[in-house]
């Protein structure tokens, strides 16, 4: 089958650094996406990884490991407008379509 | 650049009336996504098309709901007669190319009463 585990809430304060986890079993593998999704609003691209390894843009960074199934989302220097739903993603088997997580809910506190 | 657009953004039926959601993806891209949250749930495929043809339509509940995308541009979902379990938010993303980065519209929330 096809699954995405990611946890479903996190919290974290002002200026600091959080890691959001995402393992995926899946029959293929063709990318990776993060997204996030502000309530009642769209869910916005943030990244993608599609080979092993580190992606940096800002102050977001996405981490793929291929033979683990895994990856992460690092956010740093936190602002309180990224508390958010943050949603991982997989181009999974040979179809186009994304099969998502359940999405991890970040809360930023002063 | 105008992004993924949906129409309307919240609609509320009586079960077994009809519905019809829209979708305009961003314009040049070919490939057009149905996806559907059920409150609690991730969000799940519904269907995919290239340009006017249907690629992939195995997450389509069953055949009350039918997808359209005349000319290729904007597509439209109908549900008929809806069910208290079609309640939920559906999506729509676009993507120039296959396994290209989709790009989502803000939703349509359905709320079957």
């Amino acid at each position: 089958g096809q699954n995405i585990d990611q946890p479903t809430e996190m919290t974290a304060t002002e200026g600091a650094i959080v890691q959001i986890n995402c393992t995926y079993q899946t029959s293929g593998f063709n990318g990776l996406f993060w997204y996030q999704q502000h309530a009642g609003e769209a869910p916005t691209f943030l990244s993608y990884n599609v080979l092993d390894g580190l992606e940096e843009k800002g102050r977001f960074s996405s981490f793929l490991s291929r033979s683990k199934g895994y990856s992460y989302l690092l956010l740093k220097e936190l602002q309180m407008k990224d508390s958010a739903s943050y949603l991982c993603a997989v181009y999974g088997g040979a179809t186009n379509k994304l099969i998502f997580g359940t999405g991890t809910l970040l809360a930023v506190q002063p | 650049e105008a992004g993924v657009t949906q129409f309307p953004s919240h609609s509320v039926i009586e079960k077994g009336q009809t519905v019809t959601l829209r979708c305009d993806p961003i314009s040049g891209h070919d490939n057009l996504y149905w996806y559907r949250r059920v409150m609690g749930k991730e969000i799940k495929f519904l269907l995919h098309f290239v340009k006017e043809s249907k690629q992939d339509e195995s997450g389509m509940p069953n055949n009350r709901f039918l997808a359209e995308r005349t000319g290729g541009t904007y597509s439209t979902l109908k549900v008929q007669p809806a069910e208290l379990e079609d309640s939920g938010v559906y999506f729509c993303a676009s993507s120039q190319g296959p396994l290209g980065t989709q790009y989502f519209g803000p939703g349509t929330r359905l709320t079957v009463l």
